[in-house]
């Protein structure tokens, strides 16, 4: 599976944007890029995935770069609950079914 | 739904013990994974299913571990002999099928410590 990098640690403060990159330079044509996230004492849950366009969901939003080699998750106004570690990760064409993590990033909000 | 179930959700036992860690999936998902979390090692895939048969076992650590799907509503992850250095939280998670779209659906874990 094609790797992806990703700051170890973030800090925000409530109700303000956050930005969270991650970098796939090896990205494959049909390789889907999916954000997964662990809050404390939980198992991973799914936040976004996406191809080439921009996703917007009810948890957060995926900017993709045009030549795809990064993204970005954005969460448009962090909360307390939204302190977790997030995982970028990518499916690969021709790869098996399993989803391969990597270390994420641990985001801090402060009050 | 009531999501991917697993138990024990805590387990504590000696080393040399058997452990058996179980999952039930979604209903109507095809696909069943293991994984293994520790601080060291991060989140690690054991072991998964496709339709109850095992697809990859290349992650199981060890001949002590083994996993089994007897059916689709029901899955096990055994250690027998367990060592002090099997401690870790377990998922099982579950997803509906074939896609690099599908995503996948996890439970709250197995605390495992093995003393």
């Amino acid at each position: 599976d094609a790797k992806t990098t990703q700051p170890n640690s973030m800090e925000s403060n409530e109700e303000e944007p956050v930005h969270l990159p991650c970098n796939h330079s090896t990205i494959s044509g049909t390789d889907y890029i999916h954000w997964y996230r662990q809050l404390p004492s939980q198992g991973p849950e799914y936040v976004i995935h996406g191809l080439t366009s921009n996703v917007n969901n009810r948890m957060a939003s995926l900017a993709i770069a045009e030549d795809r080699k990064s993204s970005t998750l954005i969460l448009h106004r962090a909360t307390l609950r939204d302190a977790a570690v997030y995982y970028c990760i990518l499916r690969t064409q021709g790869g098996s079914e399993k989803l391969v993590f990597g270390k994420g990033t641990k985001l801090t909000v402060n009050p | 739904d009531a999501g991917v179930i697993q138990s024990p959700r805590h387990e504590v036992t000696e080393m040399g013990q058997e452990v058996t860690l179980r999952c039930k999936p979604i209903s109507g998902h095809d696909y069943l994974f293991w994984y293994r979390q520790t601080m060291m090692r991060g989140l690690e895939l054991l072991i998964y299913f496709n339709n109850n048969v095992p697809i990859d076992d290349s992650g199981m650590p060890e001949d002590r571990f083994s996993a089994k799907m007897p059916n689709a509503s029901f899955s096990t992850l055994k250690i027998q002999p367990s060592e002090p250095r099997d401690s870790a939280v377990y998922f099982c998670a579950s997803s509906p099928g074939q896609g690099k779209n599908e995503k996948l659906f996890f439970g709250s874990g197995t605390q495992l410590s093995v003393l």
